[in-house]
């Protein structure tokens, strides 16, 4: 069946450190993933996408990664800052598909 | 920036009852979407909504959920006799039609009692 899942719950970075997030995916019918950002008390938050016929798409502070060979999506984020702190999930949709199918969550914690 | 609205931000009812939860998308999007999170679970696909019907439906979103575009504005999901398992957040999500991200509502606190 579908599923997304992310390995570890929990990242402690310290502020001004680059993060990455790593999410493991299962379905290769998919074709296009996104991370979220979720601050306590708050919806998903829409930072970065990319499609499947890319391996990597740059935003502002940024990077997702997509390797397909071994169903691997990471989020990297330059220079983490206190504002960063919060749960992170990816989620991926079925090609020609509609709705989102959402990873179980890491938990960024930034270190001042 | 535009952005998903919902209420009411908490609802508190009893088992039983019927629960109207409210989302106004963003304006031009034409595609609406309702997602639930049970505290400390995955966020998880209810329903999708296109050109005033249902496109995608999820086994959770049984014949006790519905939903509906009264208005040009308002996107609502209707759960008819609540249980208590359907305590959650509720987010609703809306698209344009060309690009795929959708963007969510602050969601609504459900707590059935």
């Amino acid at each position: 069946g579908e599923s997304v899942g992310l390995h570890l719950p929990t990242l402690s970075v310290q502020e001004g450190d680059n993060s990455i997030i790593n999410c493991a995916y299962s379905n290769s019918a998919s074709d296009y993933f996104i991370w979220y950002k979720q601050e306590s008390g708050k919806g998903p938050q829409f930072i970065i996408d990319i499609r499947s016929n890319m391996d990597k798409r740059q935003g502002q502070r940024v990077t997702v990664l997509l390797n397909k060979t071994v169903k691997h999506l990471s989020l990297q984020i330059a220079a983490t800052q206190p504002g960063d702190s919060a749960v992170y999930f990816c989620a991926e949709r079925m090609e020609y598909g509609n709705k989102l199918v959402f990873g179980a969550g890491t938990i960024l914690r930034v270190k001042s | 920036e535009p952005e998903v609205t919902q209420t009411p931000s908490h609802q508190v009812t009893q088992m039983g009852q019927e629960v109207i939860l409210r989302c106004v998308p963003i304006s031009n999007h034409l595609y609406f979407y309702w997602y639930r999170q049970i505290l400390g679970q995955k966020v998880e696909f209810l329903v999708s909504f296109y050109n005033n019907e249902i496109s995608e439906k999820s086994e959770i979103f049984d014949d006790q959920f519905s939903v509906e575009r009264p208005d040009g504005s308002n996107f609502t999901l209707k759960i008819r006799s609540t249980k208590l398992e359907d305590s959650a957040m509720y987010f609703c999500a809306s698209r344009d039609f060309e690009r795929p991200e959708q963007y969510f509502g602050p969601g609504t606190r459900l707590t059935v009692t």
